[in-house]
């Protein structure tokens, strides 16, 4: 069936470095992307969303990445702090449903 | 409250209770959504208010699930019978304007009860 998922369960980097968090999804119908960021025992946040008209949109120290040829979606976060530990999920709107992946945790090294 | 709450943050039931589970909503938002967490997992959609009209059910797992918002504010999600598959974390989020699940508006989300079933 039609999903969201993720390729890389965990990713871990050196403080300071760039993080891309990549997700794919498979329904064509989908026409919204939302990034969240979930820390433990919190709700997700809202980081930043993309519509399917756009191919790009930056907000502070992320860029979300859009390519609807190859159905994929990536967060990248620039000069990882160690406060941006935390599970990452991509999810996708359309048809009146909203789908999340399962998530990427990522960790960073001091 | 500035944000989401949800209460109890904890909630342990033995098999075969009921359980209620609380959510406040960013006051004036208008929409407001039910999720299960299972754990390594992302929110899956249970339901759907805008106000106090359930617009959307299709997530709810079993008729042992309700939910129910009367005054179009406050909200609780009701588990009859509680069975151990139940425990997850419970999320609830709100929205400012109209719009499902699907809808192009962004979701402020509360801290979750997580429930065990034993």
């Amino acid at each position: 069936g039609e999903s969201v998922g993720l390729h890389l369960p965990t990713l871990s980097v050196q403080e300071g470095d760039n993080s891309i968090i990549n997700c794919a999804y498979s329904n064509s119908a989908s026409d919204y992307f939302i990034w969240y960021k979930q820390e433990s025992g919190k709700g997700p946040q809202f980081i930043i969303d993309i519509r399917s008209n756009m191919d790009k949109r930056q907000g502070q120290r992320v860029t979300v990445l859009l390519n609807k040829t190859v159905k994929h979606l990536s967060l990248q976060i620039a000069a990882t702090q160690p406060g941006d530990s935390a599970v990452y999920f991509c999810a996708e709107k359309g048809n009146n449903d909203m789908r999340f992946g399962a998530g990427t945790r990522l960790t960073v090294k001091p | 409250g500035a944000g989401v709450s949800q209460s109890p943050r904890y909630k342990v039931a033995k098999r075969g209770q009921d359980v209620a589970l609380r959510c406040d909503p960013i006051s004036g938002h208008v929409s407001l959504f039910w999720y299960q967490q299972a754990l390594g997992q992302g929110p899956e959609f249970l339901t759907y208010f805008q106000n106090e009209a359930q617009l959307d059910k299709s997530g709810l797992p079993s008729d042992r699930f309700f939910a129910e918002r009367p005054e179009g504010s406050v909200s609780t999600l009701k588990i009859q019978r509680t069975q151990q598959e139940d425990s997850a974390v419970y999320l609830c989020a709100s929205s400012r304007l109209a719009g499902g699940p699907g809808a192009k508006n962004i979701q402020y989300f509360g801290a979750g009860t997580r429930l065990s079933v034993l």
